[in-house]
């Protein structure tokens, strides 16, 4: 069974870094994409991040480039979000999120399945 | 970038009914890649739909997907309890990957 967990979330005050970690099993690296997105309170769903199945190519949303990074460690089956400079505006839930298997070299996916999330705040 | 609409931002419905859910690209979604997603409160969104018109594994046949170019929707047979949820279309053919403001299906 595919499952994705998670964790590294908290409170961290403006400008401040924070990284975030998924960690899967029932599946390799070298099988699927993967993906960050993220939902703020009470808000709809905002796509993240994409790590090609390879682990080189990286695509961001403009709202995080040049302040987070997406990586993996095939040895720990763990996917990163390093989160740099963060805002009030990144407050929100953030998800991984595996692409299916049968789109096999693809990064443009649909997204299944989802993490349970794990909430980041940004105040002071 | 891709902007999606969804309409209505609300739908008030009773168990049994049937709905239709709009989707609408401001521009053409490339090979008809776009998804729906279901979430309901404190959970993490679940895919019903791929390819515009796939049923994801595990999907009922009450879902129903279809539409390209710039005009998609999500069909709901007959709405069962467990139906009532948010729902959002995803277009993951050209970066940035972009989802639609969601609809909300309510009990009626």
């Amino acid at each position: 069974e595919v499952q994705l967990l998670e964790s590294g979330g908290g409170l961290v005050q403006p400008g401040g870094s924070l990284r975030l970690s998924c960690a899967i099993s029932g599946f390799t690296f070298n099988t699927s994409a993967m993906n960050w997105v993220r939902q703020a309170p009470g808000k709809g769903l905002e796509w993240v991040s994409t790590l090609s199945v390879s682990g080189g190519p990286r695509d961001y949303a403009d709202s995080v480039k040049g302040r987070f990074t997406i990586s993996r460690d095939s040895s720990k089956n763990t996917l990163y979000l390093q989160m740099n400079n963060l805002r009030a505006d990144d407050t929100a839930i953030y998800y991984c999120a595996k692409s299916p298997a049968a789109y096999s070299s693809s990064w443009h996916t649909p997204f299944d399945p989802w993490g349970q999330g794990t909430l980041v705040t940004v105040s002071s | 970038e891709i902007v999606l609409t969804q309409s209505p931002g609300t739908l008030s419905l009773s168990p049994g009914e049937r709905t239709t859910l709009s989707c609408r690209a401001s521009r053409s979604v490339s090979s008809s890649q776009l998804a729906w997603y279901q979430q309901k409160p404190g959970q993490s969104p679940r895919l019903l739909i791929y390819d515009a018109s796939n049923r994801a594994t595990g999907i009922p046949d009450r879902f129903s997907g279809s539409g390209s170019g710039t005009d998609f929707t999500l069909t709901i047979s007959r709405l069962e309890p467990e139906d009532f949820a948010v729902y959002y279309c995803q277009q993951y053919g050209s970066s940035p990957r972009t989802f639609g403001q969601g609809t909300k299906v309510e009990i009626k």
